[in-house]
């Protein structure tokens, strides 16, 4: 079946420590995308990119890096310069900027202790 | 720039009573809207778009929302709410950005249904 895979569904950092976050989709989409997500605040952009070898920076890149070598993957790091990383995390993906509809993974939930 | 204002954070209603989730936006031309359910823990699932064509727009489960854009509102109403329906409710609009297609997310509305 077609989907988008986020793992793992539950992360636990130590301050100081980089983590990276796996995002995959077999839907042969273009698009893929970073979200955060914080109680009361919805969901803001981290980063997104549009093709295989490009990315571009959201509302709140700081802190993150990514990268797209792959279409079907788009890994997240949340680095050590990210002062608040815990949150939830989800990854989204679209089959181009004229489709409209995206597909969203089930989420992982990133704590640090 | 795109926006969506979500007028309600938290909605309580009685199973069997309707349900209205109020939502406006802010574009520069013709947006395409969406709401989105999120139940706990879990992604986000699609609950109807409204891209250009018809303004009252149908989606899963019964629910359904009317773009008037004199309003610059999208309102998500049910006429019969359903213990299942508990969950948190995303009004979203689509921008774009040269060829990039962006989604900018309200700030959710969490609907409570009680016996």
């Amino acid at each position: 079946d077609g989907g988008i895979t986020q793992s793992p569904k539950y992360l636990f950092r130590k301050e100081g420590q980089n983590v990276t976050l796996s995002c995959e989709q077999n839907l042969n989409h273009d698009a893929m995308y970073w979200y955060r997500q914080d109680p009361g605040q919805g969901l803001r952009l981290i980063y997104y990119s549009q093709i295989v070898n490009d990315f571009q920076k959201g509302d709140i890149a700081e802190g993150y890096s990514v990268s797209r070598e792959k279409k079907e993957s788009f890994p997240l790091t949340v680095t050590s310069a990210q002062k608040n990383p815990t949150a939830f995390y989800l990854c989204a993906s679209k089959s181009g900027a004229v489709s409209t509809e995206a597909f969203f993974g089930q989420g992982t939930r990133l704590t640090v202790v | 720039a795109q926006s969506v204002t979500q007028l309600d954070s938290h909605v309580s209603v009685s199973e069997g009573t309707p349900v209205l989730l109020r939502c406006n936006y802010s574009s520069s031309y013709s947006p395409s809207l969406f709401w989105y359910v999120q139940h706990p823990n879990k992604g986000l699932q699609l609950l109807l778009k409204y891209t250009s064509a018809a303004t009252l727009v149908k989606g899963i489960n019964g629910f359904e929302a009317e773009f008037k854009k004199s309003e610059t509102s999208f309102h998500l109403t049910k006429p019969s709410a359903h213990m299942s329906d508990a969950a948190e409710y995303f009004c979203v609009v689509r921008s774009l950005t040269g060829t990039a297609s962006k989604l900018t997310f309200g700030t959710g509305t969490r609907l409570q249904v009680t016996l």
